[in-house]
């Protein structure tokens, strides 16, 4: 298994841009998250998924959409860069909700300029 | 909302030492993680208890619910061990999870 994928591990965007950061895994998970984590604070939820076709937003919502069409992947949109969004994002999956152990993806670290 | 509060922020040690990482909250839960990520940046699950505690290896994981209190403990500490130390906590319903600032681990030889 390779576990749960991102791509890209690295990107630039400049302000307004837009882009999809990818996730995937191959464990059959029910649950996935989006994180963002900004130095000297703690990883933060941006949205999550229950299920093919359920998502909800966590606690940083603003300027991302997602969509779960498949129980596999799980893209993130930033709709129009900002530089606040510079951050490395985490995707991880699980096989139930909070009370499972979490898979945590490699990362893809982005600067918006 | 849960809060989750880590201490100490960053700890170096000296090879071999003895080291406990805590995590406090402030609202009852039904289990709580503790993750290390390295400094490649990649996170990992330690444990998830509930309860009790869990050992695995050098790592023991201890909770106490009526405290709302959890310890990570490294014995015999070694410089593959310097990472970040995060514990997470559920935060209502759904998938949410809620993770302290993590702490600072740097082992000497």
């Amino acid at each position: 298994n390779a576990g749960v994928t991102q791509t890209p591990k690295f990107q630039v965007l400049k302000t307004g841009q837009s882009m999809t950061l990818q996730c995937a895994q191959d464990m059959n998970h029910e649950y996935m998250s989006w994180y963002r984590q900004d130095p000297g604070m703690g990883l933060r939820l941006i949205h999550y998924s229950v299920g093919a076709g359920i998502t909800d937003q966590g606690e940083v919502p603003n300027g991302y959409n997602v969509s779960r069409s498949t129980t596999e992947d799980f893209p993130l949109r930033l709709l129009s860069a900002a530089p606040s969004q510079t951050s490395v994002y985490f995707c991880a999956s699980s096989p139930g909700p909070t009370s499972y152990e979490q898979y945590f993806g490699p990362g893809t670290r982005l600067t918006v300029t | 909302k849960n809060e989750v509060e880590q201490s100490p922020q960053n700890l170096t040690a000296q090879e071999g030492e003895f080291i406990t990482i805590n995590c406090s909250y402030s609202v009852g839960i039904s289990a709580l993680h503790w993750l290390q990520q390295h400094p490649g940046g990649g996170i990992v699950s330690l444990f998830m208890l509930s309860s009790g505690k869990k050992k695995h290896g050098r790592l023991i994981a201890t909770i106490n619910i009526q405290e709302k209190h959890s310890s990570l403990h490294i014995t015999a500490s070694h410089p593959r061990d310097s990472a970040v130390y995060i514990c997470a906590v559920p935060n209502g319903g759904g998938n949410k999870l809620v993770f302290g600032a993590g702490t600072i681990l740097r082992v000497k030889s």
